[in-house]
């Protein structure tokens, strides 16, 4: 049974790029919360899908954005990046409100 | 205040004791509480979960809850060098709904010295 898989494993981009970050959740779960977590720091909510649709989001400006597809994969977009958008953006998927597993994160690097 | 609070650490114990780590939140109304394990470079893995006051034990780990107090702690048992990690606190508060946001803390360091 496969756990949460994220991709890309690393990336860097410069400043004022954009990004796609993907997620796809663990067997049997339908639930995707996406964070952010900076060096030294707890992960920080950004946001989450559920049915396809943003349940809830965090203290995150509108240069976050995601999707979420029929599959229950989900997209993290970040636009116009700033070098304080570095850090490790982790997946976590759960069945709805229920206990949230990690994925292995994406460690992104802005230049 | 912050929301979720933990010393950062490091705590440093000699291996086969105790470990004690401890947790603050503020959201009283906070109904579901984490505790997650981080090994540097890898993501958060789940050690335990606990929803009522009291004590909860999965082998060597014992997580604590006092909502009176709203307090929890993570108590590691025989402490060997490879539970040297950073231990995160995660609550679920009130204000989420029924998404299941968590809320974390920043971490306590563990180091256990064979």
């Amino acid at each position: 049974d496969a756990g949460v898989t994220q991709s890309p494993t690393h990336l860097i981009k410069t400043r004022g790029q954009q990004v796609t970050l993907r997620c796809s959740p663990k067997s049997g779960h339908d639930t995707v919360s996406w964070y952010q977590q900076a060096l030294g720091q707890g992960p920080q909510f950004i946001f989450q899908y559920y049915e396809e649709e943003e349940r809830q989001r965090g203290n995150f400006p509108d240069r976050f954005s995601g999707h979420q597809f029929p599959n229950y994969s989900s997209e993290l977009n970040v636009n116009a990046l700033l070098l304080g958008d570095s850090a490790l953006y982790l997946c976590a998927s759960s069945r709805l409100a229920d206990t949230q597993y990690f994925g292995p994160g994406t460690r992104l690097t802005v230049l | 205040q912050k929301e979720v609070e933990q010393n950062s650490g490091p705590l440093s114990v000699p291996e086969g004791a105790i470990a004690s780590l401890n947790c603050t939140y503020s959201d009283r109304g906070s109904q579901s509480f984490f505790w997650y394990r981080q090994y540097s470079g890898k993501s958060p893995e789940l050690i335990m979960s606990i929803y009522s006051n009291g004590d909860k034990e999965d082998g060597r780990f014992t997580a604590q809850l006092n909502k009176a107090s709203q307090y929890v702690s993570l108590l590691i048992r025989d402490s060997q060098p490879s539970d040297s990690a950073t231990y995160l606190c995660a609550v679920n508060p009130l204000g989420s709904g029924n998404t299941g946001k968590l809320i974390f803390g920043q971490g306590t360091t563990l180091q256990v010295k064979p």
